[in-house]
């Protein structure tokens, strides 16, 4: 199956600043990225996501861009605060609709 | 968004006895629903894919005869974990897709103790 890494698995950041989180996968077929906010105890939330045949997208503080090329992508977050303090999961998804997880970014927002 | 409802959100057992977790997709068929198991601060990780009127697909590692997926309609899957021992103790999440290739819905999840 599907191979995804996460980096880093830890963030600290302080209030207003930025935090990026990268992912890279191994297959080539796979073709939906999203990722997901997941707080203790939760389900996982999706708070973006980006198609392969898209580059870049953004919504209000949060951006994913993605190179497929590469086979990377990386989720940016602008202005952060306490409330966005949590784990962040990056997913691949092959066409069958199965999703492999990264291994998850605890974020800290030091206010 | 749809919505995927999962029960129990907890359960607790003795050791050697048989769960079972249902995930039901409330307002979209799912012909294809998901089961991920989730440890302590650690990654969700794809136990098996449940097809409707099919045998599940396992992923490497996952035992089948333990973790027993029936998915009998298009709104429910179920997940029996037969013979629970300590070590089963986890998270378990399901997911279902309204269409290929897009946002998967979460279940509520439901937090397993074996004691």
């Amino acid at each position: 199956g599907e191979n995804v890494e996460q980096h880093p698995s830890t963030l600290s950041v302080q209030e207003g600043d930025s935090a990026v989180i990268k992912c890279t996968y191994s297959d080539s077929a796979s073709n939906y990225f999203p990722w997901y906010k997941q707080e203790l105890g939760k389900r996982p939330q999706l708070i973006i996501d980006i198609r392969s045949n898209v580059g870049e997208k953004k919504d209000q503080r949060i951006a994913v861009t993605l190179n497929k090329t590469a086979k990377h992508f990386s989720l940016h977050i602008t202005e952060t605060q306490p409330e966005d303090s949590a784990v962040y999961f990056c997913a691949a998804s092959m066409p069958g609709n199965q999703f492999y997880f990264g291994t998850g970014t605890s974020l800290t927002v030091i206010p | 968004g749809a919505v995927v409802s999962q029960h129990p959100s907890r359960v607790i057992c003795k050791s050697g006895t048989s769960v079972k977790i249902e995930c039901r997709s409330l307002d979209f068929q799912a012909t294809t629903m998901f089961w991920y198991r989730q440890f302590p601060k650690q990654s969700l990780m794809l136990m098996a894919t449940s097809n409707e009127g099919s045998k599940a697909t396992y992923e490497q590692g996952v035992e089948k005869d333990k973790f027993l997926i029936n998915h009998a309609s298009l709104t429910l899957s179920t997940l029996t974990v037969t013979s629970a021992h300590p070590e089963d103790s986890s998270f378990y999440i399901c997911s279902a897709g309204a269409l290929r290739g897009t946002e998967a819905f979460f279940g509520q999840g439901t937090r397993l103790t074996v004691v």
